[in-house]
């Protein structure tokens, strides 16, 4: 069975840093691209960052980019998001969430929520 | 930077035809997936690549995409089909883009 488990969230003041982790489980983590994806209090979804299997291919949405950084490691069947200079509107349930191949998020973990506030 | 758009709200009585649309002007050229979002749980993939649907998901959810718009059909809607769905392409660079959302009552 796939599974995706988030943690790292939490309370952080504007300006600092966090960073989330999600474990993978029940694939063959190293052959999948993986996605970060938030979802602001009472908004839709908003796609955050992209890694390819190899680490070799990376993209970030404007909002983040500069401030956001997404890693992995495969031996670890992890995927990371180190997130710097946070602002209010970062504040969100973020997912990490499986690229089948097709452009499209095959599985998704439950989500960690960031709040941003001082 | 591109924008796909859906209705805020549809609604439909139980056993009926819902439709959701997306539209987006690279829409024609792209696969289009759709996500079902329950209050509290994680989004659950429902169709991909325009018309195909992940194992697990029931035949009465089905997609199109025609010009620049992509529908979400949904057959004898249920009651456990309230969600909030979303569409989602992709813009240059392969950069995911999501729709701003439909949600769906069933009443």
């Amino acid at each position: 069975e796939v599974q995706l488990v988030e943690s790292g969230g939490g309370l952080v003041q504007p300006g600092g840093s966090l960073r989330l982790s999600c474990a993978a489980s029940g694939f063959t983590f190293s052959i999948y691209s993986m996605n970060w994806v938030r979802q602001a209090p009472g908004r839709g979804l908003e796609w955050v960052s992209y890694i390819s299997s190899s680490s070799s291919i990376i993209y970030y949405a404007d909002s983040v980019k500069g401030r956001f950084t997404i890693s992995r490691d495969n031996a670890q069947n992890s995927l990371y998001l180190q997130m710097n200079s946070l602002r209010d509107e970062d504040t969100a349930v973020y997912y990490c969430a499986r690229d089948s191949g097709g452009y499209s998020l095959d599985f998704w973990g439950q989500g960690t929520l960031v709040t941003v506030s001082s | 930077s591109y924008e796909l758009t859906q209705s805020p709200s549809v609604s439909v009585s139980p056993g009926q035809t819902a439709s959701i649309t997306c539209s987006g002007h690279k829409l024609r050229h792209q696969y289009v997936c759709w996500y079902q979002q329950k209050p509290g749980q994680s989004p659950v993939l429902v169709i991909y690549q325009n018309n195909k649907r992940p194992s697990g998901i029931p035949e009465r959810f089905s997609g199109s995409n025609s010009g620049n718009t992509a529908t979400l059909t949904i057959s004898g809607t249920q009651a456990m089909d309230e969600a909030d769905y979303y569409c989602q392409a992709w813009d240059s660079s392969s950069e995911r883009v999501f729709g701003g959302g439909t949600k769906l009552t069933v009443l």
